[in-house]
Order: structure tokens, then C-alpha cells, then sequence
């Protein structure tokens, strides 16, 4: 069964527009991470977020994590046509094992 | 450079084939995965190798059977592909597990028909 699930499936919003997207998980992790994928392409790594962070901020990326609330969020500020892409978040339990979800798909309309 | 290499980017063949995806890094990592999304885009993981080690099964048919030669490769062997092998297929590389970031190919399109 998945570890982690986003929502929502699939966002659109205008290009200067802020994009939010969550993530809810079952089991105690070691850390989260989101990825980024472009269509046809492979995954790229954004942010790492450790189990006893909080938030973390990488340029116009914001990322929480609640560890009682086996969740975390992913907010993208002045959203740009480039970011267009299915967004994935993936736990790492410790066990050699990074598991993903579905992802979120954004477009971002000019 | 390349990190992670894998080839070919696209593979049709016929049911009851067998074929190969090779896969490399470069980054001197010790963890390498194999990876399948299907067409919703679930990314499932198959396989994870530390060391050039066995280390995750995730319940995989066993005509696939992954070969790690050296800690730098990981290849996917399929046998008799069946259609529902139909999918996009990832290698990626991680220095420890899933403690820092894993870094992907750029995928195998594999085709069934």
C-alpha cells in the first residue's frame, strides 16, 4: 500500500498565483522529500525536510511537516509557466526503502 | 556528465520477450533502485540494491531479476514481458538508503505489445 499520498490530484492556477499541495503518510518516517517531474522526463529532487524539522525553505519553495499529523505541505510562491510538473512527495522509513506517492500535477497558465 | 544513466529511453517488443534495462551512476553512491510507474503516474518501488546487495523485494514477479555487477550498476532483466509490464521504469541512486536524496535516470518507456 502507498506511503504517502498528495492532494490535490491535480491543481491549476494563474503564473504569480502561490500553489499549495499537501502530503498525508501512515508510518513514522526518518525524513520527507519532494520531487519534481516535467513531462517525459525524470525525477528531480527539491527539498529534504528531517523528522525533527519543522519548515524549510529553498528559494520559492516553502515545505512543513506536521509529525503528528502525518502530513506536509509543499507551497510554491509566484508560481512561473516553468514550474508546470507533477509534484511527488517520498518518505524515508529507515529500511533502504524511499517511497512515493501519485503526485500532484500543477499547471501554471500564462 | 550523466549521474544516473539508464538505457534505452524507449523499448517495444512483443509479448513473451525477454529484455534488458541497464543502469548506471556516478555519483559513488551505495544505494541504487529500480522503480516502475504506471500510467497514473504511480511511482512503485521494485528493487532496492546497498552495496551491490539485495536489499528490498518489494513483491515483484520473479520474471523480473535485477543484477547489480558493481555498486555503480544496477541492470533490470524481464522475462516472458507481458503486457501489463507495459510502463515507464526508473532507476535512481542514493548515498545511504533514503537519508539524502535520491537522484533519477531519465527512465526506459517500455512497451508491450
Amino acid at each position: 500500500s502507498q506511503q504517502g499520498e498528495e492532494d490535490p490530484q491535480a491543481l491549476s492556477i494563474q503564473e504569480g498565483e502561490n500553489a499549495t499541495m499537501n502530503c498525508s503518510y501512515k508510518t513514522s518516517i526518518n525524513n520527507l522529500q519532494w520531487y519534481r517531474q516535467n513531462s517525459g522526463r525524470g525525477l528531480v529532487h527539491l527539498i529534504l525536510i528531517r523528522s525533527n524539522e519543522r519548515e524549510k525553505h529553498s528559494g520559492r519553495l516553502r515545505v512543513t511537516l506536521d509529525t503528528s499529523k502525518k502530513s506536509s505541505s509543499l507551497l510554491i510562491t509566484a508560481s512561473r509557466a516553468a514550474d508546470t510538473a507533477s509534484y511527488f512527495c517520498a518518505t524515508d522509513v529507515g529500511d533502504y526503502k524511499l517511497s512515493f506517492g501519485a503526485g500532484t500535477t500543477v499547471t501554471v497558465r500564462a | 556528465d550523466t549521474a544516473v544513466s539508464q538505457t534505452p529511453k524507449y523499448l517495444v517488443t512483443q509479448m513473451g520477450n525477454d529484455k534488458s534495462i541497464k543502469c548506471e551512476q556516478n555519483l559513488g553512491h551505495d544505494t541504487m533502485y529500480w522503480y516502475k510507474q504506471d500510467s497514473k503516474k504511480f511511482l512503485k518501488i521494485m528493487f532496492s540494491y546497498n552495496n551491490k546487495e539485495l536489499i528490498i523485494n518489494e513483491t515483484v514477479p520473479n520474471r523480473f531479476s535485477p543484477k547489480s555487477p558493481d555498486k555503480a550498476h544496477l541492470n533490470l532483466h524481464i522475462n516472458s514481458l507481458e503486457l501489463g509490464d507495459s510502463a515507464v521504469y526508473f532507476c535512481a541512486s542514493s548515498q545511504v538508503g533514503g537519508q539524502e536524496e535520491a537522484f533519477f535516470g531519465q527512465g526506459t518507456r517500455l512497451t508491450v505489445v
